[in-house]
Parts: C-alpha cells; structure tokens; sequence
C-alpha cells in the first residue's frame, strides 16, 4: 500500500545546533504539507509543497521538496526549545481524492 | 467557532458496546477529515467530507466504522460493537477547501475495557 516513510525517528540535539527530518513516499505525491505535534497535543499545520524542487522558508525552517515529487525535508537552523515535538509530513498520494497519508513523524528533543 | 471541536474528550466503553464520537469544524469550513491516531504514531486517515458528501472512505478499517456529516457541517464518527484493538486517539479536522491547511481538533481519547 501507499507508504510514507521518515527518518530519522528520533533526534536528540544540544540547543543551537541544527535537525534535518526526512520523509519518503512509495509513490509520486501531488503535494505534501507538514504538521509539528508538541507532546500532548494536536498537529499543527506549518507549510504545504506543490511544485517539484520547490523551496520554501519560514525564519528558522527551511523545507524542500523533491525534484520527483516522492520526497521531501524540513531543516531547522539553529535549533530552540521552543522546537520541541514531533514533526510529520503528509502527503497526498493520489489525484482525484484529497486524502492525505501521514508519515511515521520525527520526535525531536532540544537539550538547553 | 474559533477552533475544531471535538467532543467528548475521552471515552471509555465497554467491549461491544457503539460509541458516537462528534466533531464541530470550524464555521465555513469546506472539508472535514476523521484521523485515528496511536501512541507515538502519526495520524492514520479514515475518512473525508467536502459538505455533506462522504468523498473518501478507503481509509475507515471495516464496516463496524461509519461517518456522516448530514448537514455539511457538524459530523458523527461510528463505531459500532467496539473492540479492545479500536482503543486509540480519533482526531478530526477541517480546512476551507480540499487542498489548504487543515486545522485538528484536539481529539477524543477513546478506551475499550
């Protein structure tokens, strides 16, 4: 079935330094967004991707995704405490349906 | 309303018993979408609703699960003659249209004894 993968999962870093996660799809993906769950709560949207090679920033986190569209990352630069949580990719596989499948996720630990 | 609401907050039922689990989008919003979500997992997709029609269902495990959104707004997830395995987190979500941002709601925590 439809697969949506990320690595690492888990990462533990020392406040200031920076955290990559990685999310593979078995398949090519219309689009992929982005979601942080800080422990105990609910995910929250942070970006959406649409276009091959496409490269979008938001102050600290950078996000790609990939030239074939089955692939995609999120880089945090410098990393704060405030980063803590788990971050997951969703992607949505398939044209004609808007269904979203959601990756493993990636929890990051920010050691002060 | 000013976010997705999700009631109630936590559910605990008895092996057999149907469970009704309700979730408020927020006002205006197009699409509502039902995810099940396990500890240290990410959300697994059920179903989705674009107003009152039911678009996807592929993701809902059997025909024990059901959901409907009869007015195109507030929507009702089913699951009838629970089971130990369906205890998990069930999240809702809703965004303006397909394809932007979905907001979650904070999610009902439902147990099977």
């Amino acid at each position: 079935g439809q697969q949506v993968m990320q690595i690492p999962q888990y990462q533990h870093v020392q406040e200031g330094e920076d955290f990559t996660t990685y999310c593979n799809s078995s398949t090519t993906l219309s689009n992929i967004q982005w979601y942080k769950q800080r422990p105990g709560g609910h995910p929250v949207f942070l970006i959406q991707l649409v276009k091959s090679g496409e490269v979008k920033k938001q102050k600290r986190l950078t996000f790609q995704f990939g030239e074939a569209k089955k692939n995609s990352s999120l880089h945090i630069t410098a990393t704060q405490t405030t980063d803590v949580g788990t971050y997951f990719c969703a992607g949505r596989v398939t044209s004609g349906t808007y269904k979203y499948i959601f990756g493993t996720g990636t929890r990051l630990k920010v050691l002060a | 309303g000013a976010g997705v609401s999700q009631s109630p907050r936590y559910k605990v039922t008895k092996r057999g018993q149907d469970v009704a689990l309700r979730c408020d989008p927020i006002s205006g919003h197009v699409s509502l979408y039902w995810y099940r979500q396990a500890l240290g997992q990410g959300p697994e997709f059920l179903t989705y609703f674009n107003y009152e029609a039911q678009q996807d269902k592929s993701g809902l495990p059997n025909d024990r699960f059901s959901a409907e959104r009869p007015e195109g707004s507030i929507s009702t997830l089913t699951i009838q003659r629970t089971e130990q395995r369906d205890s998990a987190m069930y999240r809702c979500a809703s965004s303006q249209q397909e394809n932007t941002e979905a907001f979650f709601g904070q999610g009902t925590r439902l147990t099977v004894v």
